[in-house]
């Protein structure tokens, strides 16, 4: 079981807006960078956003990253069927002195 | 343009060793801030962070596994080595190497499945 926590799974109308969240702790969140990576199918994961917000050149602004205390969200907006995903969340824990990941979300584009 | 690619052999007995191999072109891993890592994905489960090598040779290991691997690198032919011991059925997987800089990975492998069965 993950130190992160994120929902297993999430959905949502093409068009509309979804959320994923991803909650830890003080040793990891709390008080390092959160990445969030987007897999598709048979695929190798992708940098999505970065330091909590920003995105590598290339991602389109309807993917947005927050963070408050020891959770952060994933915003999608405008979903598309090629949305359709498992999406993690990832950062370092102090604790462990190592890198950690969440379970993973899997959106369905409805 | 970044690019890092797995190789090493695709079927292990259980109680071998794994020795996967990176190879990666675009990037120097004797530049300030760099990082090779490796990942691995079990099939339909979450990825799990297995080793870390810096350019200053720093390495950081997963702490569930630390005792099983070991990581090394070779700058001249930039490569980065991952072994893994004592390999188990459990450790079929999906093997990834990524480059990190700071406190994020940009980059990653297309990936090599791994399986472990006699």
């Amino acid at each position: 079981q993950s130190v992160l926590t994120q929902p297993p799974s999430v959905s949502a109308a093409p068009g509309q807006k979804v959320t994923i969240s991803c909650s830890g702790s003080s040793s990891n969140i709390g008080r390092n960078f959160v990445s969030w990576y987007q897999q598709l199918p048979g695929t190798a994961p992708k940098l999505l956003i970065y330091e909590n917000n920003k995105r590598p050149s290339g991602i389109p602004d309807r993917f947005s990253g927050s963070k408050s205390g020891t959770s952060v969200t994933l915003g999608i907006t405008g979903l598309q069927t090629g949305d359709e995903a498992d999406y993690y969340c990832g950062t370092w824990d102090s604790s462990l002195s190592g890198w950690v990941f969440g379970e993973g979300t899997k959106l369905t584009v409805l | 343009q970044i690019t890092l690619k797995e190789s090493g052999p695709t079927l292990v007995k259980p109680t071998q060793t794994l020795t996967l191999t990176c190879t990666f072109s675009g990037f120097s891993l004797s530049t300030s801030g760099v990082g090779v890592e490796w990942i691995r994905q079990p099939p339909g489960k979450a990825l799990e962070w297995l080793a870390l090598i810096y350019w200053d040779d720093d390495k950081r290991y997963s702490p569930s596994l630390k005792s099983r691997l070991t990581i090394t690198k070779d700058t001249s032919k930039n490569q980065v080595v991952l072994r893994m011991t004592n390999m188990d059925p459990v450790d079929t997987a999906t093997y990834y190497c990524a480059r990190r800089s700071g406190d994020t990975v940009y980059y990653w492998g297309q990936g090599t499945l791994v399986t472990v069965s006699s």
